[in-house]
């Protein structure tokens, strides 16, 4: 399969953990990004890489938020400390420069 | 910062009626993407109008680009129960940078 991959699936954690969702884009693409979305939302941008480059974090993401894609290649989204309100769709997309975006299948985070 | 609406928020119509979704972005745009998602799915590129005043047509779905580039219209003449789901646009900004995505339009089709 050549299509973007998530793991895990789904991930249900106490308040106060921290948590890593992993993303393997499309080989031949060069961004990469994260979004969130709830339930009747769209997805709202968190991050979005260029390569290996960090280029844009969202301004509402606070500072337990950091995504890394080392090699420019998979890339990390970890949370630290989670909250309840953290409870959504994380997903990942990837895409060349002016492309579409090819999204992965999603990681579902419950914080209890 | 960017930002990009969409009306309405739901429609419900008959199996056999047409829909509109509007989508607007309060910046210029280098171009704009449609994406449909099915309830429990996730977002699915449909379509890319880049060039201005651009209109595209998928069998019964058609896609228009504004002269100015800031706003996106998704027509779908004779709706079907296949069409059921979320549709989404999303614009690229100008300096290629991050795609943003509209609160997307809901639509029922009732058989």
């Amino acid at each position: 399969d050549t299509g973007v991959s998530q793991d895990p699936r789904h991930k249900i954690t106490k308040r106060g953990q921290n948590v890593t969702f992993r993303c393997d884009p499309i080989s031949e693409h060069n961004r990469l990004y994260w979004y969130r979305q709830t339930l009747g939302q769209g997805p709202e941008f968190l991050t979005y890489f260029q390569n290996e480059a960090q280029l844009e974090k969202s301004r509402l993401l606070s500072d337990r938020f950091s995504a890394e894609r080392p090699k420019g290649s998979f890339s990390t989204l970890e949370i630290q400390r989670t909250e309840q309100g953290d409870s959504a769709m994380y997903l990942c997309a990837s895409s060349r420069r002016q492309g579409e975006a090819f999204f992965g299948q999603g990681t579902r985070l419950t914080v209890v | 910062g960017q930002q990009v609406m969409q009306i309405p928020q739901y429609q419900h119509v008959q199996e056999g009626e047409d829909f509109t979704t509007y989508c607007n972005s309060s910046t210029t745009l280098s171009n704009i993407q449609w994406y449909k998602q099915r309830p429990g799915g996730h977002p699915v590129f449909l379509i890319q109008l880049v060039k201005s005043g651009e209109v595209k047509k998928q069998k019964r779905l058609t896609f228009q680009f504004g002269e100015a580039k800031k706003n996106s219209s998704l027509h779908i003449t004779a709706t079907q129960t296949t069409d059921v789901g979320t549709y989404f646009c999303a614009g690229l900004g100008t300096s290629y940078d991050k795609v943003i995505f509209g609160p997307g339009t809901s639509l029922s089709v009732i058989p």
